[in-house]
């Protein structure tokens, strides 16, 4: 595709539900991230994939997330038991290749709010 | 573990001044990256620098990489109203890490 593209744009959930987030990186791109960012702040990592692989996950906050890429390509982003604080805008960004020291072009996130 | 600073957090100009926004990094950066992000949008990448000491311009823009690679700085001349957004720096720790650590970012405001 032309870009990232991640869905929903806004997700309002009450606490205690499930919410998946969806995330369809540029056609191509074998690395793909996770990041959270809160109001006012900057993006925090939260997991990477390179393909299908999960080869880092120490950013996920809890046991209550969960993220899979199982063919490669589009990610979801899960998060269990929902709670207050789970509210920030989630980024999904792809780069081209495994390497460190590239560029990341970012979609335009989804934002959850946790009532 | 690492720790990206950016000061200010905050900077008002007037249109047709000059902004400089700072980043320090609490450990030595293998490179460091900026992004922009417009009000409501997400980051927009501008620009990496690898290289102690380097210095990168974009038009406007100047990019400076400090010689410890633990510093960064991004000078924007002559700021307009399309110069407003929220400048982030992002720092990767290894020479082959893909884990960028961002900073708070700088967010400007440029008054007409």
């Amino acid at each position: 595709g032309a870009g990232v593209s991640q869905s929903p744009r806004y997700k309002v959930a009450k606490r205690g539900q499930d919410v998946a987030l969806r995330c369809d990186p540029i056609s191509g791109h074998v690395s793909l991230f996770w990041y959270q960012q809160a109001l006012g702040q900057g993006p925090e990592f939260l997991t990477y994939f390179q393909n299908e692989a999960q080869l880092d996950k120490s950013g996920l906050p809890s046991d209550r997330f969960f993220a899979e890429r199982p063919e490669g390509s589009v990610s979801t982003l899960k998060i269990q038991r929902t709670q207050q604080e789970d509210s920030a805008v989630y980024l999904c960004a792809s780069s081209l290749a495994g390497q460190g020291n590239e560029k990341l072009f970012f979609g335009s996130g989804t934002q959850l709010s946790v009532l | 573990g690492q720790q990206v600073m950016q000061i200010p957090q905050y900077q008002h100009v007037q249109e047709g001044e000059d902004f400089t926004t700072y980043c320090n990094s609490s450990t030595t950066l293998s490179n460091i990256q900026w992004y922009k992000q417009r009000p409501g949008g997400h980051p927009v990448f501008l620009i990496q620098l690898v290289k102690s000491g380097e210095v990168k311009k974009q038009k406007r823009l100047t990019f400076q990489f400090g010689e410890a690679k633990k510093n960064s700085s991004l000078h924007i001349t002559a700021t307009q109203t399309t110069d407003v957004g929220t400048y982030f720096c992002a720092g990767t720790e290894g020479a082959g890490s893909y884990q960028l650590t961002f900073g708070k970012g700088t967010k400007l405001s440029v008054i007409p």
